[in-house]
């Protein structure tokens, strides 16, 4: 049930691209993609809802394919401080609730 | 900014002791959760609250854990008798509804000795 992403690690040198994907055989009603720092709580970055929109966040972006059930995080011209666990959250309505899982998570490292 | 907070940060237990998490959710929040983290590993859900009741739980969420919010703010987790393996960050969580970003506390660590 949970979602799956890949990769599961990524490191990239300061100004270069990544990107993060999730995908779930759940037909999804939404996707979330929150960053974790080593030691802290998860912080939200978005969520898109189902719709196949696009959201926008300083230079991260991600989009949401609801046929494919698939989302994707793009980071461009990476910053030191995107370094960080990213996780993405699928939200689909099983039995009588909305349920929301994380993968297990793409860890980021952006060198100088 | 309103925070979700817990405490304790850091709560260490010998095996088969009772333990409390507590959690003070923002205010206009009606959903609440609860998530482990193991270190090292992804955010696992346990369980899920809406209108002073569980709406969701995992199969993580056995007979040993309980959750209440006995006072309208407060929002705890239970482990009624603590294994090792119940070592872990646990993170309580908020939101104003389905679809709605989640705000996470900065976690309990428990370690079980």
């Amino acid at each position: 049930q949970q979602p799956v992403q890949s990769p599961q690690a990524v490191i990239l040198r300061e100004g270069e691209d990544a990107v993060i994907n999730c995908s779930s055989s759940k037909a999804l009603y939404s996707v979330h993609w929150y960053r974790q720092k080593h030691g802290e709580a998860p912080v939200f970055l978005m969520i898109l809802l189902k719709g196949g929109e696009q959201k926008g966040h300083e230079k991260i972006s991600a989009s949401f394919n609801e046929k494919k059930q698939q989302s994707s995080l793009y980071l461009t011209a990476s910053q030191l401080s995107y370094s960080g666990t990213y996780f993405c959250g699928t939200e689909f309505w099983e039995g009588s609730n909305y349920k929301l899982t994380f993968g297990k998570g793409t860890l980021l490292t952006v060198n100088p | 900014e309103p925070e979700v907070t817990q405490t304790p940060s850091h709560q260490v237990t010998q095996m088969g002791q009772e333990v409390i998490l507590r959690c003070v959710p923002i205010s206009n929040h009606l959903y609440f959760y609860w998530y482990r983290q193991i270190l090292g590993q992804k955010v696992e859900f346990l369980v899920s609250f809406y209108n002073n009741e569980i709406s969701e739980k995992s199969e993580i969420f056995d007979d040993q854990f309980s959750v209440e919010r006995p006072d309208g703010s407060n929002f705890t987790l239970k482990i009624r008798s603590t294994k090792l393996e119940d070592s872990a960050m646990y993170f309580c969580a908020g939101g104003l509804s389905y679809n709605s970003p989640l705000h996470f506390g900065n976690g309990t660590r428990l370690t079980v000795t």
